[in-house]
């Protein structure tokens, strides 16, 4: 069981947008600004879409932009395409810990 | 360009050592912040953190794994080696290593993964 809880999975049509949750507690993405966003594609490494919160990574798309309200950080992909298909996990710094800690995973499919 | 690359056994026994390897180029594990992680993922599953070890050879572990892994450098040959004693089947995932440009931050570079199956 991960600590942080995510939708098993999301669809979307193309061009349409979707938001997947991440809800944890405040010992983690409440207490922290440190949530990340990763996009995983079968067979392939994960790859870093949003880290403290809300920040893009150079060459990521401004289809992506992430945020928090309370224990609950949130992603959005505007503008679906057929390539965001694919599996997302949030992380998080975690008091409880000594390292973050990932949630359970999301898989967006594009109808 | 920051690369990583895992290199280790594709196969082990149950009960024996696993130890994997993380070569990587592009920066130095001697820069102030810098850190490089394990996580695996099992075959369909989520991924999960096993060890980081940062510039300053501070270590951190998974507190449900400390027991049976070791994270250690070795900066001049820019690799970080860990270890996983006791092996199990349910051990069988893909273990990747990543890049920390700084402490409670985001992996920013991975490697492309290694998967071990663990079996008699």
């Amino acid at each position: 069981q991960s600590a942080l809880t995510q939708p098993a999975s999301v669809s979307g049509s193309p061009g349409q947008s979707i938001t997947i949750s991440c809800t944890g507690t405040s010992s983690d993405v409440g207490g922290y600004n440190y949530v990340s966003w990763y996009q995983q594609h079968p067979g392939k490494a994960p790859k870093l879409m949003i880290y403290d919160v809300s920040n893009r990574p150079s060459g990521v798309s401004n289809r992506f932009s992430g945020s928090k309200s309370g224990n609950t950080a949130s992603l959005t992909i505007s503008g679906l395409q057929a390539e965001d298909e694919a599996d997302y996990y949030c992380s998080s710094y975690t008091s409880s810990s000594t390292l973050e800690v990932f949630g359970g995973g999301t898989k967006l499919t594009v109808l | 360009q920051i690369t990583l690359k895992e290199s280790g056994p594709t196969l082990v026994k149950p009960t024996q050592t696993l130890t994997l390897t993380c070569t990587f180029s592009g920066f130095s594990l001697s820069t102030s912040g810098v850190g490089v992680g394990w996580i695996r993922q099992p075959p369909g599953k989520a991924l999960e953190w096993l060890a980081l070890i940062y510039w300053n050879d501070d270590k951190r572990y998974s507190p449900s794994l400390k027991s049976r892994l070791t994270i250690t450098k070795d900066t001049s040959k820019n690799q970080v080696v860990l270890t996983m004693t006791n092996m199990d089947p349910v051990d069988t995932a893909t273990y990747y290593c990543a890049h920390r440009p700084l402490p409670e931050g985001a992996c920013d570079y991975w490697g492309q993964g290694t998967l071990v199956t663990v079996s008699s």
